[in-house]
């Protein structure tokens, strides 16, 4: 079965960084374009960044452009967010979701998510 | 405040049907057939219940059921049952090739 786990959530100050890891099982991940989506607590979802199967396409919210990066290993089945100049307003719960695939390979929405990590950005 | 804009709250009582609706514009739910719906219970991760406006994943109950005309798309659940009380979210490719997702919308089963 398709299993999506988040890690590398944390309390960090403003203007820090942080990395999160999705470990991903169940299914070829080579093969599936992958998104990183975000809640704020009590608020609704946002999305934050997806990567073409190859990582040869990438997009991002402007909320976050310039200061995330996404990336993936395919051959360890894992992606990544690298999180630079972190904000209070980028505390959130990070989901990582797998895209529904798609003939023209777009975001058309998401069928497989984790649950989730808490990033906490405070002083 | 969200690109895609659902009502706060809905509620029905066991075995009526409710539908949430879920508004954006050209340039993303009336441009494409591209809506999704997602069910989130507290603490817990959302889940897909309807994909490309009214494509029901595996699994997923055919209560539900999704629409779309114009720049609004709809999520009906017929037959209420208690476990259907959730946070509902929808969400549009955009012409930006970006996901938007809706407010969200609380659903109380009375």
């Amino acid at each position: 079965q398709v299993q999506l786990v988040e890690s590398g959530g944390g309390l960090v100050k403003p203007g820090g960084s942080l990395r999160l890891s999705c470990a991903a099982s169940g299914f070829t991940f080579s093969d599936y374009y992958m998104s990183w989506i975000r809640q704020a607590p009590g608020k609704g979802l946002e999305w934050v960044s997806y990567i073409s199967s190859s990582g040869s396409t990438i997009y991002y919210a402007d909320s976050v452009k310039g200061r995330f990066t996404i990336s993936r290993d395919n051959a360890k089945n894992s992606l990544y967010l690298q999180m630079n100049s972190l904000r209070a307003e980028d505390t959130a719960v990070y989901y990582c979701a797998r895209v529904i695939p798609h003939i023209y390979d777009i975001l058309t929405g998401t069928d497989y998510w984790g649950q989730g990590t808490l990033v906490t950005v405070s002083s | 405040q969200s690109a895609l804009t659902q009502p706060a709250s809905v509620s029905g009582s066991p075995g009526q049907s409710i539908t949430i609706s879920c508004t954006g514009t050209s340039s993303d739910v009336g441009g494409y057939n591209y809506v999704s719906w997602y069910q989130q219970h507290p603490g817990k991760a959302p889940k897909l219940m309807i994909y490309d406006v009214s494509n029901r994943p595996s699994g997923v109950s055919n209560r539900f059921s999704g629409s779309k005309s114009g720049n609004t798309a709809s999520l009906t659940i017929s037959g209420l049952q208690a476990e259907d009380e959730a946070d509902y979210y929808c969400s549009s490719y955009t012409s930006s090739s970006t996901l938007e997702f809706g407010g969200g919308t609380k659903l109380t089963v009375l």
